[in-house]
């Protein structure tokens, strides 16, 4: 299986801060990386697919990026609603698999 | 614009099974795989499989394989996942979650359904 690893687990930022995650593949995957926004109690939300689209309606001041083994999404400036769990997720090859995640915390 | 919408909540005894569906309203339901996530309390997200409801073929992930299946009806727009065998450890928010392009390829997952939580204890 492909193993996605995320850091930092956790991440304390502020309001308007610009943020990074980075996610890393442990074999190639090309582009075919995802991310995704969860908040408490709610299913995820698809953010970036393909490592560098953004899905239809998600604020530009989300962007993703990498590709082959190291990815990163960047958040430009921090709102209030932004505050969340991010996962990566490769869909190169079967099983699909997720990074751990990295929790968004207000500082 | 398409929704998926899953089973209520369960609660199960050990080595019993639960059966979890997932109706999609509102657009094309065959062409387009589901996929099953699944999410432990506390914890990330694991891929348990798919099925792409035309071919009627399901994918499973090794960890599942013998205990799970997961059927599609096209008729009426549902997907089925069943795990067998439950113990504690099964204990989670079960998701579907459907292909944001169609076709046999793996694909991100655009749409989600609400999530079922499936309690397992004696």
């Amino acid at each position: 299986d492909i193993q996605m690893a995320q850091s930092p687990s956790t991440l304390s930022a502020s309001v308007g801060d610009r943020v990074t995650i980075t996610c890393r593949a442990s074999q190639n995957i090309n582009s075919w990386l995802a991310w995704y926004q969860q908040k408490p109690g709610k299913a995820p939300k698809l953010l970036i697919y393909k490592a560098s689209s953004l899905e239809s309606g998600v604020p530009s001041r989300f962007s993703g990026s990498g590709s082959g083994t190291e990815f990163t999404l960047t958040i430009s400036s921090l709102q209030p609603d932004d505050f969340a769990t991010y996962y990566c997720q490769q869909y190169s090859t079967y099983p699909v698999t997720f990074g751990q995640g990295t929790k968004l915390e207000i500082k | 614009q398409v929704q998926l919408v899953q089973s209520g909540a369960e609660v199960k005894k050990p080595g019993s099974s639960v059966k979890v569906s997932c109706k999609a309203s509102g657009g094309t339901f065959s062409n387009y795989a589901i996929s099953w996530v699944r999410q432990a309390p506390g914890q990330g997200l694991e891929w348990m499989g798919r099925i792409i409801p035309f071919l009627g073929i399901p994918n499973y992930a090794l960890k599942f394989q013998g205990r799970v299946t997961m059927t599609a009806d096209k008729s009426t727009s549902t997907a089925y996942m069943e795990l067998r065998s439950l113990r504690s450890e099964d204990t989670a928010v079960y998701f579907c979650a459907r292909d944001f392009h169609s076709g046999t390829y793996l694909h991100a997952f655009d749409i989600w359904g609400q999530g079922t939580l499936v309690t397992v204890s004696s």
